[in-house]
C-alpha cells in the first residue's frame, strides 16, 4: 500500500464550478499536510500548510484535514481556468527528518 | 516568482559532458534539496543539505554530484549522464532540515535532456 493516495484524475470542470481534489494517508504518524499546485513547466508552489484537523481557509482554498479518516482534501471555490494545473498532496512526519511524501497529482483542467 | 532561483533553465547536453545546475535561496534557509522528477510523475527526492553538510544520498548514481557552497547556493555537478535522466531537475529549501515539518518551497525547475 502507498503511503499517500490521492485520486489520479484528470479533472475538468466548468468555470465557476466547486473543485474537490483528495488524498488519503496510511500512516497516522504523520503530522503535517501540504497541497502544492504545479503549471506545466513550472516547479511545485506551497499553496497550503497545515498540521491539525479541521479546516484552513485562503481566499477560494479551503485545505481540510480529519487525521481520524487519514483524509486530506483541497476546496477550490469559484474555479477559474488560471486554476488549471496539476495538484499535488504531500505529507511529512515531522520530527527527525523534514522528509516529503507526495501524491501521484491530480491534472484539473478548467473550461471557460 | 520563487524565491528559489535555478539556472539555467533548460540545459541539453551528450552522454559525455559535464555541466553543473545552480540553484540559489535568500530565504535564509538552512536546509536544501535536489529533486528529480519525470512527465506525469511527483518529484523524488536526490540530496538533501542541512546546513552545508549532506544529510541525506537517496541511492543516486555517482555521475550526479552534489555540492553546497555555502547556505545560499547548492550545485548539482552533471557527468557521463544517461538519457533516462532526462527530467525537471528541482531545487527546493526549508529553513531547517530536523523537524517541526517545514514547508518546502521549490524552484521552477531545470529542464534537462540528454542526447
Amino acid at each position: 500500500q502507498k503511503e499517500v493516495e490521492q485520486d489520479p484524475g484528470p479533472l475538468s470542470v466548468p468555470e465557476g464550478a466547486i473543485v474537490s481534489l483528495n488524498c488519503t494517508y496510511s500512516n497516522s504518524a504523520f503530522q503535517y499536510f501540504m497541497w502544492y499546485r504545479q503549471y506545466s513547466r513550472k516547479g511545485p508552489e506551497l499553496l497550503m500548510y497545515t498540521y491539525s484537523s479541521g479546516n484552513k481557509e485562503d481566499g477560494r482554498f479551503t485545505a481540510q484535514v480529519d487525521k481520524s479518516s487519514k483524509y486530506i482534501s483541497l476546496f477550490i471555490r469559484d474555479s477559474q481556468p488560471s486554476d488549471s494545473a496539476t495538484y499535488l498532496c504531500a505529507v511529512n512526519y515531522g520530527g527527525a527528518t523534514n522528509k516529503l511524501i507526495f501524491g501521484t497529482g491530480t491534472l484539473l483542467a478548467v473550461q471557460p | 516568482d520563487t524565491e528559489v532561483t535555478q539556472t539555467p533553465k533548460h540545459l541539453v547536453m551528450g552522454m559525455t559532458n559535464k555541466k553543473s545546475l545552480k540553484c540559489e535561496q535568500h530565504m535564509g534557509h538552512r536546509a536544501m534539496y535536489w529533486y528529480k522528477q519525470k512527465a506525469k510523475k511527483p518529484p523524488e527526492l536526490m540530496f538533501v543539505y542541512s546546513y552545508e553538510k549532506l544529510s541525506i544520498n537517496e541511492s543516486v548514481p555517482s555521475r550526479f554530484s552534489p555540492e553546497c557552497p555555502n547556505s545560499s547556493l547548492l550545485n548539482l555537478h552533471l557527468h557521463a549522464l544517461q538519457p533516462e535522466d532526462s527530467a525537471l531537475y528541482l531545487c527546493a529549501s526549508s529553513l531547517t532540515w530536523d523537524g517541526n515539518g517545514q514547508p518546502q518551497h521549490f524552484g521552477d525547475g531545470t529542464r534537462l535532456s540528454i542526447l
